[in-house]
């Protein structure tokens, strides 16, 4: 069945440190891949998105590429703000029922 | 565009006892979700429906929880009797089952604490 691997938690930065946040997947077929992101006391939001190998996905600073040969779509930025700490979730849709299987999640927390 | 509207954001039970969650999804959204987030986990799909048909159920447990969605808008979760393991923010998506790409849109979720 579909599975995603997520880095574990719960990371600390320093405020324009750069972040990664691993993430791996195993899935059948030719799966799309999110990244959703939880702020304290919200939703989930769609924060970024890739449809297909090396497709890089992007948004407010964060990035990600699809990488079929390694099964990874790895979450990056640059420089972290205060405003980055949140729970993040890497995702991956399948099948024609457009379900979306997550992992269980990293907490950042950036520091001033 | 309204977000994916739930209720009751908060809601404590004992054992045994039922209780029913609210979703009323963006309009227009043909599909919707119901997820259960345990502490320290990704959600985890409970039940999706397609207008007001059922696609898959797999994970529901049924002896325990029914969801229903009449007319093909809103839908509610109930769970009877609950369990002290039921305890988890349950949470509500809507999409447009467009393209592969397609978001699902979530709503704040119903945090359900079983004592």
């Amino acid at each position: 069945g579909n599975s995603v691997t997520q880095m574990e938690g719960p990371v600390t930065l320093s405020e324009e440190a750069f972040l990664t946040i691993n993430c791996t997947y195993t899935a059948t077929g030719y799966p799309s891949l999110f990244w959703y992101v939880q702020y304290p006391g919200e939703g989930l939001q769609l924060l970024l998105k890739a449809t297909k190998a090396d497709d890089k996905g992007s948004n407010k600073g964060f990035e990600a590429t699809y990488r079929k040969e390694t099964t990874s779509f790895h979450l990056e930025k640059g420089s972290v703000q205060v405003s980055d700490s949140a729970v993040y979730f890497c995702a991956l849709g399948s099948g024609s029922a457009r379900q979306l299987t997550f992992g269980s999640g990293t907490q950042l927390t950036v520091l001033p | 565009e309204a977000g994916v509207a739930q209720s009751p954001r908060y809601k404590i039970i004992e054992k045994r006892q039922s209780v029913a969650f609210w979703c009323n999804p963006i309009s227009g959204h043909a599909t919707l979700y119901w997820y259960q987030q345990i502490l320290g986990q990704g959600p985890k799909l409970l039940i999706q429906f397609q207008n007001n048909g059922v696609v898959d159920d797999s994970q529901l447990p049924k002896d325990r929880f029914s969801a229903e969605r009449l007319k093909g808008v809103d839908s509610t979760l109930k769970i009877q009797p609950a369990k002290l393991e039921d305890s988890a923010v349950y949470l509500c998506a809507s999409s447009l089952v467009r393209d592969r790409g397609t978001p699902l849109h979530f709503g704040n979720g119903t945090r359900l604490t079983v004592t």
